[in-house]
């Protein structure tokens, strides 16, 4: 969808590095959400945000970090605590609530050098 | 928490035929369930949903069924063509007690085969 964006597209992260993925929104969607993708498999939470200032841990949140300082934006870090970085990462937003569609952004590939 | 299981895994049909992917779930209060499209390297569409309060929904050439008793729901695509060519995820979301997110399944990639 053409109101979400992220970036970078490609991402490399060295041993012990933290590194922040971006993405942002103009549907003026209140919830965001960040997945993680790896090859064969489906989409796992990692964390959600409904509104400003709020967020909560999915499924699979031990080594990331999230803010939403603003409804538009809700960057993701990567720590050097999450042993294994590697895969696709997705950043998606909806109106917010359990039945309203959730729309994706185009993604951000991190691989380790 | 949630369990989403789908099968097939890979699917290979003539075009012009029917395709069938099936999901069940765990959790009997999951209420939506969305279906997304993903072509290689490009992000989710989602293609079609339905609410807890409805058996079926139609859209064009794609429908979905679902069976809340069973707990099991499922895409059809008639008249398959080879842009229909991707995988296929289904996902439930669950309400209440704070929860939000969908729970994906693995996924099905399905092939037209000419």
């Amino acid at each position: 969808d053409g109101g979400i964006t992220q970036s970078p597209k490609y991402l490399f992260r060295k041993e012990g590095q933290n590194v922040t993925l971006s993405c942002e929104q103009n549907l003026n969607h209140d919830a965001m959400y960040w997945y993680r993708q790896d090859p064969g498999q489906g989409l796992r939470l990692i964390y959600y945000s409904q509104i400003v200032n709020d967020f909560q841990k999915g499924d699979i949140a031990e080594g990331y970090s999230v803010s939403r300082e603003k409804k538009e934006s809700f960057p993701l870090t990567v720590t050097s605590a999450q042993k294994n970085p590697t895969a696709f990462y997705l950043c998606a937003s909806s109106l917010g609530g359990w039945d309203q569609p959730q729309h994706f952004g185009d993604g951000t590939r991190l691989s380790i050098l | 928490g949630e369990n989403v299981e789908q099968h097939p895994s890979t699917l290979s049909v003539q075009e012009g035929d029917s395709a069938v992917i099936k999901c069940t779930y765990s959790d009997s209060a999951s209420n939506y369930f969305p279906w997304y499209k993903q072509e290689l390297g490009k992000r989710p569409q989602l293609i079609i949903d339905i609410r807890s309060n409805v058996g079926e929904k139609k859209d064009q050439r794609i429908a979905v069924t679902l069976n809340k008793t069973a707990k099991h729901f499922s895409l059809h695509i008639t008249e398959t063509q080879p842009e229909d060519s991707a995988v296929y995820f289904c996902a439930a979301s669950i309400t209440g007690g704070g929860a939000d997110g969908l729970t994906f399944g693995k996924g099905t990639h399905l092939i037209i085969q000419p």
